[in-house]
């Protein structure tokens, strides 16, 4: 089956740093997808990217569609105590009917004052 | 406001004792799924269904059960043949096939 690979798995930032992650994958994806998950809370979508070579942004945030369609990468400018969680991206093949998403292993994030 | 709604949001159990996890969603949502997450792990497919009174196994269906009768419901049965049941199970739905998952905030079933 598909494989994600993400990375880093966890990060130990200081406030006010950028973060960089990314995720690759054994096989092509048409979509790519990041989510936030807070503790005991379900993943919110973050951003959605759907043609390759496509960089989107949600505030502090940018994602960007590899160009290989095989990757993505996540960059977050002058974190803040609030990005705290575990950071997942997730893509998605478009074979069949189900059209179903692999999901990375996720990234967890701390952020220190 | 539209949502997913899981309930409840802690579940403790006895081993051997069938448990139903609830998930209602008001998006007018055709497709519903069922993921799993253990610690460190990604989320993992157990079934979904793409329209009323039909669904699909997932990746990890073995010991799980679903029914969808109604649109706004896919409620998810662990049953005593699930082997390591202990684990947090997020519902989910999306408009269409190209569309993003819409998740619910998560149950957490302790089996002991």
């Amino acid at each position: 089956g598909q494989q994600l690979n993400q990375s880093p798995q966890s990060m130990f930032i200081q406030e006010g740093e950028d973060v960089s992650m990314n995720c690759t994958s054994s096989s092509i994806f048409n979509t790519w997808l990041w989510y936030k998950q807070d503790p005991g809370e379900g993943p919110v979508l973050l951003i959605a990217l759907y043609k390759a070579g496509e960089l989107t942004s949600n505030g502090r945030l940018t994602a960007q569609f590899g160009i290989t369609r095989k990757d993505s990468f996540l960059n977050i400018s002058a974190s803040i105590p609030s990005d705290v969680g575990i950071y997942f991206c997730a893509g998605r093949a478009n074979t069949g009917t189900a059209s179903k998403l692999t999901f990375g292993t996720g990234t967890r994030l701390q952020v220190t004052l | 406001d539209g949502g997913i709604t899981q309930s409840p949001k802690y579940l403790f159990r006895k081993e051997g004792q069938n448990v139903t996890l609830s998930c209602e969603q008001n998006l007018n949502h055709d497709a519903m799924y069922w993921y799993r997450q253990d610690p460190g792990q990604g989320l993992r497919l157990i079934y979904y269904s793409q329209i009323v009174n039909d669904f699909q196994k997932g990746d990890i269906a073995e010991g799980y059960s679903v029914s969808r009768e109604k649109k706004e419901s896919f409620p998810l049965t662990v049953t005593s043949a699930q082997k390591n049941p202990t684990a947090f199970y997020l519902c989910a739905s999306r408009r269409d096939r190209d569309s993003p998952l819409h998740f619910g905030n998560g149950t957490r079933l302790t089996v002991t």
